[in-house]
């Protein structure tokens, strides 16, 4: 059975520091990894999406990347805002199936 | 934003009737999806669609069923409602995952079971 585990589950930074946010999954059998952005009261609004066979994908100051192998994937949010501040998911499909699996999630918090 | 509209997006109901959650879409993709957002748990997969009359169950289908008769429009079910199934209930819609393509959400039914 497929599990995305996101850890830190939070995590609080000042402005402008670079981040890195970290996914992680326990079957490297898939076909594609999304990240995705969730405000409070929301629902979840996609960032990027990496297929297997990528190893990168980049939008604005977000860059994404996939070691499928090593079941891992980071998303590095560069000069981090106060508006960046959001619960940040992960999730991948299983075996290429429309069963995507989700991490829990990670809440930052970027302070002015 | 995606055309996604869920109804009713708030709903306190009572142990034992059933209620049905409604997802609207007007880009006329192909998948459909119902997921529930917990606490401790994130985003499961409840049922999902992949045409007219074509469903698939998901991970924490037990208790609820589906129904898609036309392509903009697919209703989840909760036929007896429990205390359990006090959560946030998502729809989404994408023409495919497994194919790469993105998935919209919508914003959120909040279901209270008393």
């Amino acid at each position: 059975k497929q599990e995305v585990t996101q850890i830190p589950a939070a995590l609080s930074v000042p402005e402008g520091e670079n981040l890195v946010l970290n996914c992680s999954f326990t079957d490297s059998a898939i076909y594609n990894l999304q990240w995705f952005r969730q405000d409070p009261g929301k629902g979840l609004t996609s960032l990027l999406l990496i297929q297997s066979s990528q190893r990168e994908q980049t939008s604005g100051r977000l860059n994404a990347s996939l070691d499928k192998s090593s079941g891992r994937s980071t998303l590095y949010i560069a000069a981090s805002q106060p508006g960046d501040s959001a619960t940040y998911l992960c999730a991948v499909d299983q075996g290429g199936s429309e069963k995507l699996v989700f991490g829990k999630g990670m809440k930052l918090t970027v302070n002015p | 934003d995606a055309g996604i509209t869920q109804s009713p997006r708030h709903k306190v109901t009572e142990t034992g009737t059933p209620v049905t959650l409604r997802c609207h879409q007007t880009e006329n993709h192909r998948y459909m999806y119902w997921y529930r957002q917990d606490p401790g748990h994130g985003l499961r997969l409840i049922h999902y669609s992949y045409g007219v009359k074509d469903t698939d169950k998901g991970e924490v289908s037990d208790g609820y069923s589906v129904s898609r008769s036309k392509t903009e429009d697919f209703l989840l079910t909760l036929e007896s409602a429990t205390s359990s199934q006090t959560s946030v209930y998502f729809c989404a819609i994408s023409e495919s995952v497994s194919s790469g393509n993105t998935i919209y959400f919508g914003e959120g039914s909040w279901l209270t079971v008393v």
